[in-house]
């Protein structure tokens, strides 16, 4: 079964500085998909970037990038320019490429990030 | 992304009593929707895999006489939390699978049962 490690429960970067969220995950697939959400206190879930493993290039969204390194099965996110709406609970998740049931997003514990003046 | 609307945001019972939380995909007709249930600070553990016109798929360890999943279109997919008790008070969140093999989630139900 594919297992996801946020290794960091929380983080604390100051305003306008660049802050990198950890996750490692454990497959035996060759394709899948890697996302990022986020969770605001509203609880509303939010996806902030996703990566298929197929693709070498690593994503981006605007201030958000992530570093996807394969062979090490290590998925971080880094948020640049750090802004207060950015405190939130960063969840990485993994699901496979398979159709059907298995199509189940399997969460990381999440890092809560606080952002600070 | 699909657009998922999820209702109640809120609600209070007496135990012993049932809950219906529905979850509507607006803009996707979706064969499959997931449960999830979230404790405070925690991550989201999912319960059960929604199958349009089948039976829902429970995780190991859920009960699947206590949380009914209907699902009985491809809009509207229902978790009832029959005879309540304080226990599963809890943060309960659909996912709806998009088109690009991402998810949208509901806005999520918080269920306090007293």
């Amino acid at each position: 079964a594919q297992t996801v490690t946020q290794s960091q429960p929380e983080m604390s970067v100051q305003e306008a500085e660049t802050v990198t969220l950890s996750c490692t995950y454990d497959t035996s697939e060759s394709d899948y998909y890697l996302f990022w959400y986020k969770q605001p206190p509203s609880r509303q879930m939010i996806l902030v970037i996703r990566q298929e493993a197929y693709k070498q290039q690593n994503a981006t969204e605007n201030r958000f990038s992530v570093n996807f390194q394969k062979a090490a099965k290590s998925f971080s996110l880094k948020i640049s320019d750090s802004q207060l709406g950015d405190a939130a609970m960063y969840f990485c998740a993994y699901r496979t490429t398979n159709t059907g049931t298995a199509s189940k997003l399997t969460f990381g514990t999440g890092t809560r990030l606080q952002v600070t003046l | 992304g699909a657009v998922v609307s999820q209702h109640p945001s809120r609600v209070i019972c007496k135990s012993g009593t049932s809950v219906k939380i529905e979850c509507r995909s607006l803009d996707f007709q979706a064969t499959t929707m997931f449960w999830y249930r979230q404790f405070p600070k925690k991550s989201l553990m999912l319960m059960a895999t929604s199958n349009e016109g089948s039976k829902a798929t429970y995780e190991q360890g859920v009960e699947k006489d206590k949380f009914l999943i209907n699902h009985a279109s491809l809009t509207l997919s229902t978790l009832t939390v029959t005879s309540a008790h304080p226990e599963d008070s809890s943060f309960y969140i659909c996912s709806v699978p998009d088109r690009a093999y991402g998810y949208t989630f509901g806005s999520g139900t918080r269920l306090t049962v007293v």
